[in-house]
């Protein structure tokens, strides 16, 4: 079975600092992991995906995160925040074949300061 | 635009009584997850349907039930609710087989008073 863990609940930053949202998994077997934004009254958007390969992975506006193997983590990024940044952000792992269904962690909500 | 849509929106319900929640996945994509998102329990992986037959099954409640038409669509049908029900319910649909990434629906808010 898998798990993850999203350290922080809350994430103040001001507007055009960097900011770095934790995440660790748990699994004995191989996974994809996955970054999701959902800003406020709105669905789950894809940030970005490992799936294999290199483990520095770009997305969209301006993320990034690293996939650490030993270190179970998949820590995402941003060089420069923007006020439009916040919303919560969640980290999911799946499996790698069969049903591929996500399990989440519990959010880490960012709020960009002015 | 994820191109799943779920219907309606939002509803609000008495305890006791018995919705059904509509998800239509994206165009050519076989498989339909459910989850549902609420403020003790976070994001929950709910029933998942691959081309009408049940796949798997996450932490479900007895009183929940789902199903996958030919035409993919997928119901949640959830039978005597009660107040802890309240919360958000996500519809995704992937192509399985392609590396998993799922396309999340704007959700339904479901209050139950």
């Amino acid at each position: 079975a898998q798990s993850v863990t999203q350290l922080d609940s809350q994430v103040p930053v001001f507007e055009e600092a960097p900011v770095e949202l934790r995440c660790n998994y748990s699994s004995s077997v191989s996974v994809y992991l996955f970054w999701y934004v959902q800003y406020p009254n709105q669905g789950l958007q894809l940030l970005l995906k490992y799936l294999s390969g290199s483990t520095l992975v770009k997305g969209i506006n301006g993320f990034e995160a690293e996939f650490n193997k030993s270190q179970t983590s998949f820590h995402l990024r941003k060089p420069s925040v923007h006020i439009s940044d916040t919303a919560e952000y969640f980290c999911a792992v799946s499996e790698t074949s069969g049903t591929y269904k996500y399990i989440f962690g519990t959010g880490t909500r960012l709020k960009v300061l002015a | 635009d994820s191109g799943v849509t779920q219907t309606p929106k939002h509803l609000i319900t008495a305890t006791g009584q018995r919705v059904t929640l509509r998800c239509s996945p994206r165009s050519g994509d076989l498989s339909v997850y459910w989850y549902q998102q609420s403020l003790d329990q976070g994001l929950q992986f709910l029933i998942q349907y691959y081309n009408g037959e049940e796949r798997a099954k996450g932490n479900i409640l007895e009183r929940f039930s789902a199903q996958q038409f030919p035409d993919l669509h997928s119901e949640l049908n959830l039978s005597s609710l009660e107040l802890g029900d309240s919360a958000l319910y996500f519809c995704a649909s992937s192509l399985v087989g392609l590396a998993g990434e799922q396309f999340f629906g704007p959700g339904t808010r479901l209050t139950v008073l």
